[in-house]
């Protein structure tokens, strides 16, 4: 166990809605990154959060977002589904923004009907 | 259950064998690389990393090769277990302050009895 949890861990929405999924990282981590990975492929950089900010980003719409908090859990939201985005979505926390070892949670999986 | 990497390539190795998984990497400035081991509706387990002022680490049962001038890893695991069949993704990353990572496409490893 990698001490990142995420929540929940499926759901299904229908197209247009919203959605927030959930992260803690490990203890003591303050980085977190999300990624997106579609069935039968290596997960996808979204964005990181390092101090409740977000300071970068893979290639994906604003529709994508995110939030970090003062504990530094994690959400990332997703407005107007689209059934593309339909995919595994894992958080990893890192120790320190300088310190590039990943752990990742189990993933919510997100089924867009 | 769901089944990550249904198209994935695949390699099949008989139990107690050695394995070997390769990966190619696109990123001349990736300075960093971590293999990861993915069973089916989880996320990444964190096995092994090296950095590129290394060519060779190792881990238990595990080795990790790198060849900077070919922009090739490799990933040996010694006396295959049943409890290594996964997906395995090589994933490498620049390091500094967002050190997203980029993942290969991922090898099926199959352990037969």
């Amino acid at each position: 166990e990698t001490g990142v949890t995420q929540s929940p861990t499926h759901l299904i929405k229908t197209r247009g809605q919203q959605v927030t999924l959930r992260c803690s990282s490990q203890s003591g981590h303050n980085t977190v990154s999300w990624y997106q990975q579609a069935l039968g492929q290596g997960p996808q950089f979204i964005f990181q959060y390092y101090r409740e900010e977000e300071n970068g980003r893979g290639n994906f719409p604003p529709r994508f977002s995110g939030l970090q908090f003062p504990n530094y859990s994690s959400e990332l939201n997703v407005n107007a589904l689209e059934l593309d985005d339909s995919a595994l979505y894992l958080c990893a926390s890192r120790l320190r923004q300088a310190n590039p070892e990943a752990f990742f949670g189990q993933g919510t999986r997100l089924t867009v009907v | 259950g769901e089944s990550v990497g249904l198209h994935l390539p695949t390699l099949s190795v008989q139990e107690g064998d050695n394995s070997i998984i390769n990966c190619a990497y696109s990123n001349s400035a990736s300075d960093y690389f971590i293999w990861y081991k993915q069973e089916s509706g989880k996320g990444p387990q964190f096995i092994i990393d090296i950095r590129s002022n290394m060519d060779k680490r190792q881990g238990q049962r595990v080795t990790v090769l790198l060849n900077k001038t070919v922009k090739h890893l490799s990933l040996q695991i010694a006396a295959t277990q049943p409890g290594d069949s996964a997906v395995y993704f090589c994933a490498e990353t620049r390091t500094g302050t967002a050190s997203k990572l980029t993942f290969g496409t991922g090898t099926r490893l199959q352990v037969t009895l």
